[in-house]
């Protein structure tokens, strides 16, 4: 099983959709967890942090689900805005994975 | 300045020249980091520096050379390079070598070509 596996997409969303998609991380001892956001040749940017409580900020919500070892993102009401690749942070004790990350596409 | 400051955004280089990637952090984090990322790949990490210390070399092939003098500064020395080394060089930074409590801070990049 890789470190951290997203499905590469692209998902393809009518606009004001709502959209999920998961994060697969294989150490269970991993202790925190993040989804970035990149746009297409340019940097990656921290969209949010997820917590073991679940979290939401406007429009997105992420989970963490320790049992089973994956975090998820969901974005209600898309805008063409959203459109990006999502990449999935792990961080355990002395290092941080990336994803390959997740394209999005929202379609007007 | 704020953020992570990193130049040249562009640089297209021969295979015999030498160049040098700048990145500067205006955050006061104790780490950075030197990423590569190539089309279609996951995020590479290259190099990370604690406190002026390099503390990881993810087998990176000596014509990558980094240089930490201080917190607030990363270069990678380039040198001899291959056309497969074209990539988006990103640096980044954090509170400190876990990633701290929000994770990296990632400069612009510089995207890299070597002709």
């Amino acid at each position: 099983r890789k470190e951290v596996e997203q499905d590469p997409g692209p998902f393809n969303v009518p606009e004001g959709a709502t959209v999920a998609f998961n994060c697969t991380y294989s150490n269970s001892a991993s202790q925190s967890f993040f989804w970035y956001r990149q746009d297409c040749r340019k940097e990656p940017k921290l969209l949010m942090s997820v917590y073991s409580s679940g979290n939401e900020d406007g429009r997105f919500t992420a989970q963490l689900n320790r049992a089973s070892q994956y975090i998820s993102l969901l974005i209600r009401d898309s805008k063409l805005s959203d459109s990006a690749t999502y990449l999935c942070v792990v961080k355990g004790d002395d290092k941080i994975i990336f994803g390959k990350g997740t394209r999005l596409h929202i379609l007007p | 300045e704020t953020g992570v400051t990193q130049t040249p955004r562009h640089l297209v280089m021969g295979m015999t020249n030498k160049k040098s990637l700048k990145c500067e952090q205006h955050l006061g984090h104790n780490a950075m980091y030197w990423y590569k990322q190539s089309a279609k790949k996951p995020l590479e990490l290259m190099f990370v520096y604690s406190l002026e210390e390099r503390v990881e070399n993810n087998s990176v092939p000596s014509r990558f050379s980094p240089e930490c003098p201080n917190s607030s500064h990363l270069f990678l020395h380039l040198h001899t390079l291959q056309p497969e080394d074209s990539a988006l060089y990103l640096c980044a930074s954090s509170q400190d070598r876990t990633g701290g409590a929000y994770g990296y801070t990632f400069g612009s990049g510089t995207r890299l070509t070597v002709v």
